[in-house]
């Protein structure tokens, strides 16, 4: 069973579009992450969400947006869609943690977006 | 701010080699430090952690022990093989406030081990 899946795997699409990445985990995990890997393999976080409050990295363009149906999805939405977008997009998700002893994120396996 | 620095890529080792992957932090408190390791064309996979000072994560054959006095957290293996042909990230977790956590990831090592 996958815990944290992600559609579509592949996009590819034009400039100027808005679309949409879905995430969903099977964990019953309370938190859930956006993160960005461009093409030197670089990681970066763009957002964490759980059911108190959306942290957003402060340099994430407000172009991109998550949407929380539910605990168990978080769907990254991204409007006017630029070159510089084009990168591999992961979502993870993690138990809320009271007393910090380090819980693990499981990633899900990626979408390729490419921007033409 | 929190970073990561880990040792740059690409690393090519033959089989049997031994490997080390080099790994420090910076962080304002006592953050878990963890490595992913992610496959060709696959997503992140917790390769192993640590939580405080002097733990020693394992798994696979790789180590890495959490480092107080020098603020790292080394990757090792005794022998490496061609499956472990993957790009390692070292990663530190600190509590970034409404119950999340930040990881922040090193820039990631490209290791190809050749028979």
């Amino acid at each position: 069973d996958t815990a944290v899946s992600q559609t579509p795997k592949y996009l590819v699409t034009q400039m100027g579009n808005d679309k949409s990445i879905k995430c969903e985990q099977n964990l019953g995990h309370d938190t859930m992450y956006w993160y960005k890997q461009d093409s030197k393999k670089f990681l970066k976080i763009m957002f964490s969400y759980n059911n108190k409050e959306l942290i957003i990295n402060e340099t994430v363009p407000n172009r991109f947006s998550p949407k929380s149906p539910d605990k168990a999805h978080l769907n990254l939405h991204i409007n006017s869609l630029e070159l510089g977008d084009s990168a591999v997009y992961f979502c993870a998700s993690s138990p809320e943690e009271s007393g910090g002893s380090g819980e693990t994120q499981y990633f899900g396996p990626g979408t390729r977006l490419l921007v033409l | 701010g929190d970073s990561v620095t880990q040792m740059e890529g690409p690393v090519t080792l033959s089989e049997e080699a031994f490997l080390t992957i080099n790994c420090t932090y910076t962080a304002t408190g006592y953050p878990s430090l963890f490595w992913y390791v992610q496959y060709p064309g696959e997503g992140l996979q917790l390769l192993l952690k640590a939580t405080k000072a002097d733990d020693k994560g394992s798994n696979k054959g790789f180590e890495a022990t959490y480092r107080k006095e020098t603020t790292s957290f080394h990757l090792e293996k005794g022998s490496v093989q061609v499956s472990d042909s993957a790009v390692y990230f070292c990663a530190s977790r600190l509590y970034s406030g409404a119950g999340s956590y930040q990881l922040t990831f090193g820039k990631g090592t490209k290791l190809s081990v050749i028979p």
